[in-house]
């Protein structure tokens, strides 16, 4: 049981570059969503999903889009990289979001 | 505004004492409260979640409790190891009251074990 997959495991980026992180659960999950952990500012909603075809905004969306076009993956898409977004991105997923979250192990991103 | 206040920020304590964490919180309508355990380079891992109606609930050495009257959590570490060096997250899911997706997350509590 894989659990909440996350690739890649760490990436480095020059600024202006697209990349996509990848995340997959196997545990049939209706929720998933996007955080990124900066030092001292804690886990940060980027975007998240209630099901298949349905995704939402979260507290830093910007620079970043997601698709739900299946069950089990849900993709975060860099447009241009910069910078700010040097981070961890981590992956979760719950049956529902009220409901206990698994997470990934995380992407580290560094933008130069 | 919800809010979810950790304390302490960070916590040096010796090997094989306890330890308590609090977990203060402000979101309105309530779901559940949770605490995650996140390992240095490693992803939140679940430790507890509680219901409104649940006061205490047990996980290992890790004890959590909750009065919702007065919004209060605290994490109890009982006979402290190595390994539970990490940093503790609280969150709390409240609908529509907490986060754009319903969840607010604390900063964490930064949790080192000396030898």
């Amino acid at each position: 049981n894989a659990g909440v997959t996350q690739t890649p495991k760490f990436q480095v980026l020059k600024t202006g570059q697209s990349m996509t992180l990848q995340c997959a659960q196997d545990m049939n999950h209706e929720y998933m969503s996007w955080y990124r952990q900066d030092p001292g500012m804690g886990l940060r909603l980027i975007h998240y999903s209630v099901g298949a075809g349905i995704t939402d905004q979260g507290e830093v969306p910007n620079g970043y889009n997601v698709s739900r076009s299946t069950t089990e993956d849900f993709p975060l898409r860099l447009l241009s990289a910069a910078p700010s977004q040097t981070s961890v991105y981590f992956c979760a997923s719950g049956m529902m979001v009220n409901t206990e979250a698994f997470f990934g192990q995380g992407t580290r991103l560094t933008v130069v | 505004k919800n809010q979810v206040e950790q304390s302490p920020q960070s916590l040096i304590i010796l090997e094989g004492k306890n330890c308590t964490l609090q977990c203060n919180y402000t979101v309105s309508p309530f779901s559940n409260l949770r605490w995650y355990k996140q390992d240095t380079g490693r992803g939140p891992v679940s430790l507890t979640i509680m219901t409104f109606s649940e006061n205490t609930k047990s996980n290992g050495r890790y004890t959590a409790t909750l009065d919702a009257d007065t919004k209060q959590s605290s994490l109890h570490i009982t006979a402290s190891q190595l390994s539970d060096s990490a940093s503790y997250i609280c969150v709390v899911s409240g609908g529509l009251g907490g986060g754009a997706d319903g969840l607010t997350f604390g900063k964490g509590t930064h949790l080192i074990i000396q030898p």
